[in-house]
């Protein structure tokens, strides 16, 4: 089977650095994903990690260690847009391909 | 050009109706794949599609969840004798093939009463 947790919410203040942290437990891993949904909206695509190390995106970034199956988001200069639900995804290798198995989300609230 | 769209949006079914749920993929996407989340949950991976044929239908939940995608595009979602537990919101991606990012449409959000 697989487990993913990451934390239920957070609430940061707008300006500040956010640390998301996903851990996984999982066969056949093939690439880990972190998407964020607002209320009510489709999940839009933030970053992509395979290999270990950090990958860097504008004001996101995201990190990825295999052999603790540990991941984190890394979001800076905090906006209210910001402000919604971060779902980490791990990606395996299946019989019939690739497919997604979510964490349940974090929901972050930037505060004045 | 356009992401990946869903029809309809809002759908309210009386128990026991059976309902279809319609995915438009990003033309050229290879990869389509349907989730099912529940309030306050991630995504739950239901079944995918590459081209024309399910590769992996094994998150569906019952045999009255029935998806297909005759000619390797649009692809329909059909729930026979809904239930009240089927009560989510079903999501649609697409991807260039499996091994890209995913696209998500912006879901079908049923609800059985």
């Amino acid at each position: 089977g697989q487990n993913i947790d990451q934390p239920t919410e957070m609430t940061a203040t707008e300006g500040a650095i956010v640390q998301i942290n996903c851990t996984y437990q999982t066969s056949g891993f093939n690439g880990l994903f972190w998407y964020q949904q607002h209320a009510g909206e489709a999940p839009t695509f933030l970053s992509y990690n395979v290999l270990d190390g950090l990958e860097e995106k504008g004001r996101f970034s995201s990190f990825l260690s295999r052999s603790k199956g540990y991941s984190y988001l890394l979001l800076k200069e905090l906006q209210m847009k910001d402000s919604a639900s971060y779902l980490c995804a791990v990606r395996r290798v299946t019989g019939g391909g690739n497919k997604l198995t979510f964490g349940t989300g974090t929901q972050l609230k930037v505060e004045l | 050009g356009a992401g990946v769209s869903q029809s309809p949006r809002y759908k309210v079914a009386k128990r026991g109706q059976d309902v279809a749920l319609r995915c438009d993929p990003i033309s050229g996407h290879v990869s389509l794949f349907w989730y099912q989340q529940a309030l306050g949950q991630g995504p739950e991976f239901l079944t995918y599609f590459q081209n024309e044929a399910q590769l992996d239908k094994s998150g569906l939940p019952s045999d009255r969840f029935f998806a297909e995608r005759p000619e390797g595009s649009v692809s329909t979602l059909k729930i026979q004798r809904t239930q009240q537990e089927d009560s989510a919101v079903y999501l649609c991606a697409s991807s260039l093939d499996g091994s890209y990012e995913q696209y998500f449409g912006p879901g079908t959000r049923l609800t059985v009463t």
